[in-house]
Formats: structure tokens, C-alpha cells, sequence
């Protein structure tokens, strides 16, 4: 059982870049969501889903854009990449709001120069 | 407004010596809790969580945490630290049913021999 798995560990964009931040789970889970860590701020919500077709913004979703096909998978878009969007990105999931907490994914170091 | 707050950044502790962490939040209601633990470089991992019932929950490695209802508090305690224990810690508030978690800006927590 993987969990859940994000893919690259790493990347470096040139501002003005697209990308995409893979993430997928294993678990079968409805909810699933993106953060973003940066130094002395915590885990600031860009994304979630609560099913497939059904996405909303968080906390920080300026820049960013997600979409939802299937259960498994929630990818991170980014359309044109900024300084300001160097940070790490967690992708978590949970079977659904409640007495669960999240599973998270190993994170993706994002470097924009 | 709603808020999460750990009010230590950094914590010194001794290998042996007894752990607490602070965490206090701010909502109208009594909302989801949890505590998560972060190695270097490395995900989040959930330590513990409470919804309702006994104020007092036990986790894994062998932290408890303690609710009061009166002082809207989630303080992370353990008896007797290992080097191990070493990391950064994030208080995180479920705040509605669609899954979104709010965390803490984290504790960062360092054991000396």
C-alpha cells in the first residue's frame, strides 16, 4: 500500500514556466487536498476535493489550478510560475472529514529562479 | 477570525527530560484537533487526533495530548523525550465538514544529549 505519492521530489522552474505537480493515493480516499509549506507560516491550503468533480479553493489559490477525474489522482497546475511560488507542496488525503486526520504525501521542493 | 496558534517556534529539551507543546485556537465551536509530526525532509505524520469525548488522547511514540474546552487549548506532552523526537511539530484544526485543516505556524523541537 503506497499511500500517497508525489512525484518530482524536486523541480527548478524559470519564472513564466508551467508545470504540474503529480499526486495520487491508493486508498480509496473522497477528500483530498494541496498545501503549500513555507518557513515560520505553517501549511497553507491551496486546493481541496471532496470527490471526483468536485474541487474549491483554499487559503492561497492565487496562481494555481487543480481539477479531479478520478478518486486517485488530484494534480497541482501551475500555469505560470513565479518566485513567490518557491515553497514545498504536500498533497494529503483522508476518507473524509471527521475523526481521520490526513495522510500525507512525501512532498515536492519547488524552486522557481 | 479563526486561528491556530503555537506560541513557541523553538524548544530546547534535554533526552529524558518531559515535553510540552502549546497549542491554542480560536473557533465558535468545538472543532476537530490534531497533532502532526514532521522529520527533516520528510512528510507529516499524524501523531494524535480528538473529536469529542475523553479530553485526554494518547498517539503513537508515545505523546498524549490534552483538551480544555475552557482555555480552547491542545497541548502535546510527553514524559521523557528520545534524540529520535527531534523535529517540527503542527497543531492543525479541522474547521468544517468539506476537510479543510488550518495548522499552526509549527514547533521546532531539538533534544541535546
Amino acid at each position: 500500500n503506497a499511500g500517497v505519492t508525489q512525484t518530482p521530489k524536486f523541480q527548478v522552474l524559470k519564472t513564466g514556466q508551467s508545470m504540474t505537480l503529480q499526486c495520487a493515493q491508493d486508498m480509496n480516499h473522497e477528500y483530498m487536498s494541496w498545501y503549500r509549506q513555507d518557513p515560520g507560516m505553517g501549511l497553507r491550503l491551496i486546493h481541496y476535493s471532496v470527490g471526483a468533480g468536485i474541487t474549491d479553493q483554499g487559503e492561497v489559490p492565487n496562481g494555481y489550478n487543480v481539477s479531479r477525474s478520478t478518486t486517485e489522482d488530484f494534480p497541482l497546475r501551475l500555469l505560470s510560475a513565479a518566485p513567490s511560488q518557491t515553497s514545498v507542496y504536500f498533497c494529503a488525503s483522508t476518507p473524509g472529514m471527521g475523526n481521520y486526520g490526513y495522510t500525507f504525501g512525501s512532498g515536492t521542493r519547488l524552486t522557481v529562479v | 477570525a479563526q486561528s491556530v496558534t503555537q506560541p513557541d517556534i523553538h524548544i530546547t529539551v534535554s533526552e529524558g527530560a518531559s515535553l510540552e507543546l502549546r497549542c491554542n485556537y480560536s473557533y465558535g465551536a468545538t472543532p476537530y484537533l490534531f497533532w502532526y509530526v514532521q522529520s527533516p525532509g520528510q512528510g507529516l505524520q499524524l501523531l494524535l487526533k480528538y473529536f469529542s469525548g475523553d479530553t485526554l488522547v494518547q498517539g503513537i511514540k508515545g505523546f498524549e495530548a490534552e483538551f480544555k474546552r475552557s482555555q480552547s487549548s491542545f497541548n502535546l506532552r510527553k514524559p521523557s523525550v528520545h534524540w529520535s523526537d527531534a523535529a517540527e511539530y503542527f497543531c492543525a484544526v479541522g474547521v468544517d465538514s468539506w476537510g479543510k485543516l488550518q495548522f499552526g505556524a509549527g514547533t521546532q523541537v531539538v533534544v541535546t544529549p
